[in-house]
């Protein structure tokens, strides 16, 4: 079985601190990976998506990295902000088009 | 672009009742999807369909599930005689094209499932 883990499952930092969300997974031969963000009883917003031959990609304060070969993906949020605080999950699309998500990792900014 | 939508958006059923959740995806995209989130689990994939084809479902769809996308556009999801297992957050999500190759994939709100 294919499995998507993030460790810890839950994050406080106060405002302002540059922080890492760690994704790890065992298959091999994904096509890509993804980060979503979902608020208290929502849907899953999009933040960033990594093509499996692509090392990393960024988009704001936010930045994606990943290495296949280790099985790894990290989101650098910067200079984090009470708004972040949400559930973070990271999954990867498989050859047959779907997504294997981790559980997430919740975070809460102090202010 | 409206996003995708879910109806209803809260339902409170009692155990062996039917419920049909309704998806709305985002227009002109073909490939709309379920999937199945319950309390501090990440979403599990259910099914889903290119335009009116269902081209996966999964071990998770018992033979109580049946999803349906008559015209490719609106898609249909039911659960029959329904158990208190079947209490979960029911996502929907739609994509331009295959998101293995990089298309982005919209969620809906989801549709919240209690069975009583």
């Amino acid at each position: 079985k294919q499995e998507v883990t993030q460790i810890p499952a839950a994050l406080s930092v106060p405002e302002g601190e540059n922080l890492v969300l760690n994704c790890s997974f065992t298959d091999s031969a994904i096509y890509n990976l993804q980060w979503f963000r979902q608020d208290p009883g929502k849907g899953l917003t999009s933040l960033l998506l990594i093509q499996s031959s692509q090392r990393e990609q960024t988009s704001g304060r936010l930045n994606a990295s990943l290495d296949k070969s280790s099985g790894r993906s990290t989101l650098y949020i910067a200079a984090s902000q009470p708004g972040d605080s949400a559930t973070y999950l990271c999954a990867h699309t498989g050859a047959n088009s779907k997504l294997t998500f981790g559980k997430g990792i919740t975070l809460s900014v102090r202010p | 672009d409206t996003g995708v939508s879910q109806d209803p958006r809260h339902k409170i059923t009692k155990r062996g009742q039917n419920v049909t959740f309704r998806c709305d995806p985002i227009s002109e995209h073909n490939r709309l999807y379920w999937y199945r989130q319950t309390l501090g689990q990440g979403p599990e994939f259910l099914t889903y369909f290119q335009n009116e084809a269902q081209l996966e479902k999964s071990r998770l769809l018992s033979d109580r599930f049946s999803a349906e996308r008559p015209k490719g556009s609106f898609s249909t999801l039911e659960i029959q005689r329904t158990e208190q297992g079947d209490s979960a957050m029911y996502l929907c999500a739609s994509s331009s094209r295959d998101n293995r190759f990089g298309a982005t994939i919209y969620f809906g709100e989801g549709s919240w499932l209690t069975v009583v």
